[in-house]
């Protein structure tokens, strides 16, 4: 079972809108969880990195909660892009490994 | 320019017929690692090395070797290609290991293809 799961799958959404993305995860404990954005056919770019002492981190349009109680995480995007079309993974890590989640696929259009 | 670079971009190769796909960073980072990108399946660490010489396998190593003589390089090699290993390969770094909370960068990505 993967430890990492996250919802929905995809979505499409109207640019200028916001959206949230969900990641829920059994890995436990934790040294940190990411949300890495990857544009189709490239490498994935870090959006945010939090402890598990940390409840939210924001880099822009993009803001991580996490809520360590319930082991969940979620990003938010705010007053979307059509660039920000793109996969959008969560990912635990623990003793020196990455758990991946399997991504949201985010679809922005005009 | 800071940047993890992998090569060569795209690969069709045979069954057996042994490769190599180089991984290289200009950022001193000491803890690099490689994973197979699968439609489905998600991104799944292959290896990953802390430093030097200390490599150790990640979910899937089984078919892969990886070395890291020098602090810069971290090829990964593929001894006898099977066409289950038909994937996307990335490439990442970062200054210390996952468990810290440094950014890790991907390379580019490597497509492999084996018949």
């Amino acid at each position: 079972k993967n430890q990492v799961e996250q919802s929905p799958q995809s979505l499409i959404i109207l640019e200028g809108k916001n959206c949230t993305l969900q990641c829920n995860y059994t890995v436990s404990p934790f040294s940190n969880l990411r949300w890495y954005k990857q544009d189709t056919g490239r490498g994935p770019v870090s959006l945010t990195i939090m402890t598990f002492s940390e409840n939210t981190k924001s880099n822009g349009r993009y803001t991580a909660t996490l809520d360590a109680d319930t082991k969940q995480s979620s990003l938010h995007i705010t007053a979307s892009q059509l660039s920000d079309s793109a996969s959008y993974i969560c990912v635990v890590s623990r003793n020196n490994r990455l758990a991946f989640g399997k991504g949201n696929q985010v679809v922005v259009i005009p | 320019e800071a940047q993890v670079t992998q090569n060569p971009r795209y690969l069709i190769t045979v069954t057996g017929k042994k490769l190599t796909v180089t991984c290289s960073q200009n950022m001193n980072h000491e803890y690099m690692s490689w994973y197979r990108q699968d439609p489905g399946l998600g991104l799944r660490q292959i290896y990953y090395s802390m430093n030097v010489e200390v490599t150790d396998k990640g979910d899937v190593p089984e078919g892969y070797k990886v070395s890291r003589k020098e602090k810069r390089n971290f090829p990964l090699i593929l001894e006898s290609p099977s066409p289950n290993q038909t994937s996307l390969y990335f490439c990442a770094s970062s200054l210390q290991s996952s468990g810290r909370s440094y950014e890790q960068y991907f390379g580019p990505g490597t497509r492999l293809t084996v018949t």
